[in-house]
């Protein structure tokens, strides 16, 4: 099946400072890819949703500013947590749709950020 | 807005006996999927539910759809320590995956 590929898994970073997650799709083109948060003990929550080439589009009360995106390629998206703080700190979780992927869409496996 | 719902919120069960999780969502929805997610994991894909009266079945999970009553339940039959997990269902609508409140399961040896 296809595969999604989120990179860190683990970071840790300090307040204040930015921190960059990519998501790659390793065996199809992602057209769309979907970024999602989800604190501990709690569902996903969609962020964003980003189209290959075109800005993102970004769900109620979520920060375009912070939580800045880019789908610059069909197989890489990022997410970079700008001005990181401790309430940031959360698992982040990617998945991505394609032609090749028909109406399914593919789940990264996460990426934990900590910010102390 | 399309709400999804999940009840319980967490279950806890012995093993061998049977139970049923709830799903509920507000709104029509193209398609509705069951996940399981294991502690500090992703998600592993469960079952694909695409049409009224689907019914779905692998192991000892066992999915359904009602799209009139907008509400898909997943079954669990002689329940397992193995399946002890969080299960989400996730309702599609244009392509955004709307996630339920999710289901913790903790099944006893």
């Amino acid at each position: 099946g296809a595969v999604v590929s989120q990179h860190p898994s683990w970071v840790i970073c300090k307040s204040g400072t930015s921190v960059k997650i990519e998501c790659r799709s390793l065996d199809f083109q992602a057209t769309t890819m979907f970024w999602y948060r989800q604190f501990p003990k709690q569902s996903l929550m969609l962020m964003a949703t980003s189209n290959e080439g075109s800005k993102a589009t970004y769900e109620q009360g979520v920060e375009k500013d912070k939580f800045l995106i880019n789908h610059a390629s069909l197989t890489l998206s990022t997410l970079t947590v700008t001005s990181a703080h401790p309430e940031d700190s959360s698992f982040y979780i990617c998945s991505a749709l394609g032609q090749l992927s028909g109406n399914t869409i593919y789940f990264g496996e996460g990426s934990w950020l900590t910010v102390v | 807005e399309l709400k999804v719902e999940q009840n319980p919120l967490f279950l806890s069960m012995q093993e061998g006996k049977n139970y049923t999780i709830y799903c509920n969502y507000s709104t029509t929805s193209d398609r509705l999927y069951w996940y399981r997610q294991d502690p500090g994991k992703s998600l592993e894909s469960l079952f694909v539910l695409l049409s009224n009266g689907a019914v779905k079945q692998e192991g000892r999970l066992m999915a359904s759809l009602d799209t009139k009553a907008r509400l898909s339940t997943l079954h669990i039959t002689a329940a397992v320590h193995d399946l002890s997990a969080t299960y989400f269902c996730a309702v599609v609508r244009y392509y955004k995956y709307i996630f339920g409140t999710g289901t913790r399961l903790k099944v006893l040896a």
